[in-house]
């Protein structure tokens, strides 16, 4: 079993849609929860942490379950501009903010 | 932009060469990481270093070398290059939120 896991996709979503991702890992002991957003060819970049409260930011909710272990990402009134892969990334618990990765789900948004 | 830069941008090496890839930061952050992206594996830990003259393996390290001499750079070499080794290449550094940003990413194509 993988230490992160994610659904690949491909969410296919029209205009306007919400869409929700979710990303579970099996390490009980982590301490830090990430969202990135890759676009193709380029590097990911940091969308949001994750936090034990859950954070909202616009148009994006982030969720944490630590007892069934997964984190979530929502994203309400898609855009064609949310077109991409989005990573999930897992502190590990061993220190020196090593991050383990999801492969990535890739969302594609049409008009 | 977390400032940091990541040269060459791209390379094709024959197996059994050298290669040194080098990341470059100007903002004085004391952690940075290397990683390898691949195709259906997400984003691999190849070494972190945690100060200068300080570093670690990580979960993908054969193979790879990595030196810190001074704060700003970060460099991998592979000793002898192998076509497994083929891949994208990312630097990231940890800001003081303990969110890691990364470079634009080397792609290096081994033959």
């Amino acid at each position: 079993r993988k230490e992160v896991e994610q659904d690949p996709g491909p969410f296919n979503v029209p205009e306007g849609a919400t869409v929700a991702f979710n990303c579970t890992y099996s390490n009980s002991a982590s301490q830090s929860f990430f969202w990135y957003r890759q676009d193709c060819r380029k590097e990911p970049k940091l969308l949001m942490s994750v936090y034990s409260s859950g954070n909202e930011d616009g148009r994006f909710t982030a969720q944490l379950n630590r007892a069934s272990q997964y984190i979530s990402l929502l994203i309400r009134d898609s855009k064609l501009s949310d077109s991409a892969t989005y990573l999930c990334a897992v502190g590990d618990s061993g220190g020196y903010n090593k991050l383990i990765f999801g492969a990535g789900t890739r969302l594609a948004v049409h008009p | 932009d977390a400032g940091i830069t990541q040269s060459p941008r791209h390379k094709v090496t024959e197996t059994g060469t050298p290669v040194t890839l080098r990341c470059h930061q100007t903002e004085n952050h004391r952690y940075m990481y290397w990683y390898r992206q691949d195709p259906g594996h997400g984003l691999r830990l190849i070494h972190y270093s945690y100060g200068v003259k300080d570093t670690d393996k990580g979960e993908v390290s054969d193979g790879y070398s990595v030196s810190r001499s001074k704060t700003e750079d970060f460099l991998l070499t592979l000793e002898s290059a192998t076509s497994s080794q083929t891949s994208v290449y990312f630097c990231a550094i940890l800001d003081d939120r303990s969110e890691q940003y990364f470079g634009p990413g080397t792609r290096l194509t081994v033959t």
